[in-house]
């Protein structure tokens, strides 16, 4: 389809685990974000890629999450030794450039348990 | 700080009445306004956007106005129907470069057929 791609559409994993979530953005579109939003809440964000590279990751909670990107493709968030309030689902949207309207796939819902 | 306050956190209406969204913002220098909709188990969907070079802009039956003055912009859904009941939220750019949203806490909004 055209639309942002995530995958796993649900994960559940246990404590002190690695996961890795992915997203395939719409095809032309550089710039690529990541929010998470627990559950009844609003989006937070975490990291935005400009291409494969990354000039905001002023909202990675921990060191325990990083991501890349390759080229103007897919992107994978990491989360090392998962803790239980890391369960939320983590959306991805993508931008045909910075500060035109993003567009979000469905999200990882992930469970930590 | 980055903020952005939605109101209400609920909203009930009849079939064929009008729902206002509001909300509010903390960063004068804020440029771009999306609206967003989110049915159970999806992605945020944009349904309107706004920039702050103009005051209003319409789309059927759905509206946004900005007063960059009192800083704040509103949704208006006009003549609801039962598959406009969804979480709407309402999103900020702010004055950085990056593009990242600041998003509301949301407004569940149920229209009774």
């Amino acid at each position: 389809g055209a639309g942002v791609s995530q995958s796993p559409s649900n994960k559940v994993t246990e404590k002190g685990k690695d996961v890795e979530l992915r997203c395939d953005p719409i095809s032309g579109h550089t710039a690529l974000y990541w929010y998470r939003q627990r559950l009844g809440q609003g989006l937070e964000f975490l990291i935005y890629f400009q291409g494969n590279s990354a000039p905001d990751k002023s909202g990675l909670p921990s060191d325990r999450f990083s991501a890349e990107r390759t080229g103007e493709s897919v992107s994978t968030l990491t989360i090392q030794r998962t803790q239980q309030e890391d369960s939320a689902v983590y959306l991805c949207a993508s931008s045909f450039s910075e500060r035109a309207p993003q567009h979000f796939g469905d999200g990882t819902r992930l469970s930590i348990l | 700080g980055e903020n952005v306050e939605q109101h209400p956190s609920t909203l009930s209406v009849q079939e064929g009445d009008s729902a206002v969204i509001k909300c509010t913002y903390s960063d004068s220098a804020s440029n771009y306004f999306p609206w967003y909709k989110q049915e159970l188990g999806k992605g945020p969907q944009l349904i309107i956007d706004i920039r702050s070079n103009v005051g209003e802009k319409k789309d059927q039956r759905i509206a946004v106005t900005l007063n960059k003055t009192a800083k704040h912009f509103s949704l208006h859904i006009t003549e609801t129907q039962p598959e406009d009941s969804a979480v709407y939220f309402c999103a900020a750019i702010l004055s950085s470069n990056t593009g990242k949203l600041i998003f509301g806490q949301g407004t569940t909004l149920q229209v009774k057929p």
